[in-house]
């Protein structure tokens, strides 16, 4: 079956620093790509998405390009705030089911 | 909107007990999810609703799990009896619909009921 997975964490980096969060998936058909962020307490927030390939998704500073060709949707961001310290979840989409989650990739950030 | 809006936040039982779960989607979304996030698994699906009826419930680890949604606005999702392997915390989630391409936007998710089996 359709499947994500993303590389194990935690991600410790510096303020302003570069970041990068891998993302493969497996699935037939073309599905939709989307990468979620969860803050303590809370729940899971969109943050960004790409419907089809080569699309690119971006968001507050973060994107991610759509790769049909190495099955792949990596996050990343040009320099990483405190705030964005967060567990990040890659996710993909068919039409007609429901969302498949990767695992979680937990991000600290310390200044 | 308020959101999709969960309660209780956080919920202490002794095993053997029963334990509900509630949620109240966005109006006017087609679509209820109920996930589990563990730290082992991370997130599972459970069951999902669309239209109020059951469309997968594949997930849904054994029959002490059970989920209703008797009306457009609100479901359950109850544990009877209730075991410690059974904390986790428990989301909701909701969808206007399960389209693919440009015309799907995702879920909203509530802030999770936080389940502790002692």
């Amino acid at each position: 079956g359709d499947s994500v997975t993303q590389m194990e964490g935690p991600v410790t980096l510096s303020e302003e620093a570069f970041l990068t969060i891998n993302c493969t998936y497996t699935a037939t058909g073309y599905p939709s790509l989307f990468w979620y962020v969860q803050y303590p307490g809370e729940g899971l927030q969109l943050l960004l998405k790409a419907t089809k390939a080569d699309d690119k998704g971006s968001n507050k500073g973060f994107e991610a390009t759509y790769r049909k060709e190495t099955t792949s949707f990596h996050l990343e961001k040009g320099s990483v705030q405190v705030s964005d310290s967060a567990v990040y979840f890659c996710a993909l989409h068919q039409a007609g089911t429901a969302l498949i989650f990767g695992k979680g990739t937990t991000l600290s950030v310390s200044s | 909107d308020a959101g999709v809006i969960q309660s209780p936040r956080h919920e202490v039982t002794e095993m053997g007990q029963e334990v509900t779960l509630r949620c109240k989607p966005i109006s006017g979304h087609d679509y209820l999810f109920w996930y589990r996030q563990t730290m082992m698994r991370g997130l599972e699906l459970l069951i999902y609703f669309n239209n109020n009826v059951p469309i997968d419930d594949s997930g849904m680890p054994e029959d002490r799990f059970s989920a209703k949604m008797p009306n457009a606005s609100f479901s359950t999702l109850k544990i009877q009896p209730s075991e410690p392997r059974d904390s986790a915390v428990y989301f909701c989630a909701s969808s206007p619909n399960s389209g693919g391409g440009d015309y799907f936007y995702g879920y909203t998710f509530g802030s999770g009921t936080r389940l502790t089996v002692v």
